[in-house]
């Protein structure tokens, strides 16, 4: 089963554009986590925050969380066509179902046109 | 170069073959993780250990799944009898602290 669920499932903008992807959750988190996915491939981290912290940046990322409101955002700024790929948030908790795993949400695909 | 070593990369096989996954993590990670992803989909946990121990099985690992890892170093995973519904990339991670490092995975294709 999945924890989140990412919104909007697809995502095209144009190059130069902003990319806001959200996340929502179930249970309570240690932390949450972003990964990219290009196609057919594994998975990279992104950023991590943890369920005490509200804001967090790393170069054109910047990652949002509520926990009173079980959501997370992350937004990419000044797109490129190479952050062309599915975007998936995870959550890290004690109530997960699965224990100490990660738990992810179906994604977002982003499309970024030049 | 993520750190995480999957093979073989890609797998095609016959229903009703087994077939297994070989998991290699950082070696300084005692945690090790199996995925199963769908074209689509998000990773679905299938299983964990810590070290050699396996401490946590999902419900979508049936009894045709069987993961191991021996000396808690490298991890196998093995599908006896194959189905289509099978087919899927098969990920590993494996983690110290709260840093997942995921390998690229394989592909399994059923035909």
């Amino acid at each position: 089963s999945q924890q989140g669920e990412e919104d909007p499932q697809a995502l095209s903008i144009q190059e130069g554009e902003n990319a806001t992807m959200n996340c929502s959750y179930k249970t309570s988190i240690n932390n949450l986590q972003w990964y990219r996915q290009n196609s057919g491939r594994g998975l990279v981290h992104l950023i991590l925050i943890r369920s005490n912290e509200r804001e967090k940046h790393s170069g054109r990322l910047r990652v949002t969380l509520d926990t009173s409101k079980k959501s997370s955002s992350l937004l990419i700024t000044a797109s490129r066509a190479a952050d062309t790929a599915s975007y998936f948030c995870a959550t890290d908790g004690p109530t997960n179902q699965a224990g100490t795993a990660l738990i992810f949400g179906k994604g977002t695909t982003l499309s970024v046109s030049s | 170069d993520t750190g995480v070593s999957q093979n073989p990369r890609h797998k095609i096989t016959k229903r009703g073959q087994n077939v297994t996954f070989r998991c290699d993590p950082i070696s300084e990670h005692n945690r090790l993780y199996w995925y199963r992803q769908t074209l689509g989909q998000g990773p679905e946990f299938l299983t964990y250990f810590q070290n050699e121990a396996q401490l946590e099985k999902s419900r979508l690992l049936s009894d045709r799944f069987s993961a191991e890892r021996p000396k808690g170093s490298f991890s196998t995973l093995e599908i006896q009898r194959t189905e289509q519904g099978d087919s899927a990339m098969y990920l590993c991670a494996s983690r110290v602290g709260s840093g997942y490092t995921f390998g690229s995975g394989t592909r399994l294709t059923v035909v």
